[in-house]
């Protein structure tokens, strides 16, 4: 079965600063797709960034980034220049059998001024 | 426009009355999605419906009924629920199964 594994249920970051939020999967897929998603104290999960596994180059949005690393079957996040807005919930996810999408526990980011 | 809406936002039910909880997305996304999340929790996958027909059920109890009357609307029925049924809905499409998917804000559910 596929698993996703966040080993961080919390992480704290200074304004300005980087951060880097791990996540392990495991999948017997060929090719996949890899998502953050970010669930703000709002509630409203906003998916921040995709990497499709075939793809040997890093994903980028703004300020966001990933570290993919296929044979490890890593997917780690950075987040530069933090932002008080950044404070949420973070789930990494990946879908299993095509239609089912499967989230990680969860790392909750804390962001001081 | 990446826009999926939920209606309503708060309900509180008793566990004999019936509701229903309403999504919609005019993105043309052929898949579209329930989930149901408890506090601190990821979201647990309910139902998929794929091009209006289901696809997946997890194993949810019959008190929750899924309804797509067409390619925008997915409807979510309630009927004597338990209290343990109170949470955190959510509505999300994608373009096709396997693509990212676009949430909309929730549903709160309190069973009393």
């Amino acid at each position: 079965a596929q698993t996703v594994t966040q080993s961080q249920p919390e992480m704290s970051v200074q304004e300005a600063e980087t951060v880097t939020l791990s996540c392990t999967y495991d999948t017997s897929e060929s090719d996949y797709y890899l998502f953050w998603y970010k669930q703000p104290p709002s509630r409203q999960m906003i998916l921040v960034i995709r990497q499709e596994a075939y793809k040997q180059q890093n994903a980028t949005e703004n300020r966001f980034s990933v570290n993919f690393q296929k044979a490890a079957k890593s997917f780690s996040l950075k987040i530069s220049d933090s932002q008080l807005g950044d404070a949420a919930m973070y789930f990494c996810a990946t879908y299993y059998n095509t239609d089912k999408l499967i989230f990680g526990t969860g790392t909750r980011l804390q962001v001081f001024p | 426009d990446t826009e999926v809406t939920q209606t309503p936002k708060h309900l509180v039910m008793g566990m004999t009355n019936k509701k229903s909880l309403k999504c919609e997305q005019h993105m043309g996304h052929r898949a579209m999605y329930w989930y149901k999340q408890k506090a601190k929790k990821p979201p647990e996958l309910m139902f998929v419906y794929s091009y209006e027909k289901l696809s997946i059920n997890e194993s949810v109890p019959s008190r929750f009924s899924p309804e797509c009357p067409n390619s925008s609307l997915l409807n979510l029925h309630l009927h004597a629920l338990q209290p343990e049924d109170s949470a955190l809905y959510l509505c999300a499409s994608s373009q096709d199964a396997g693509n990212e998917q676009y949430f909309g804000p929730g549903t709160r559910l309190t069973v009393t």
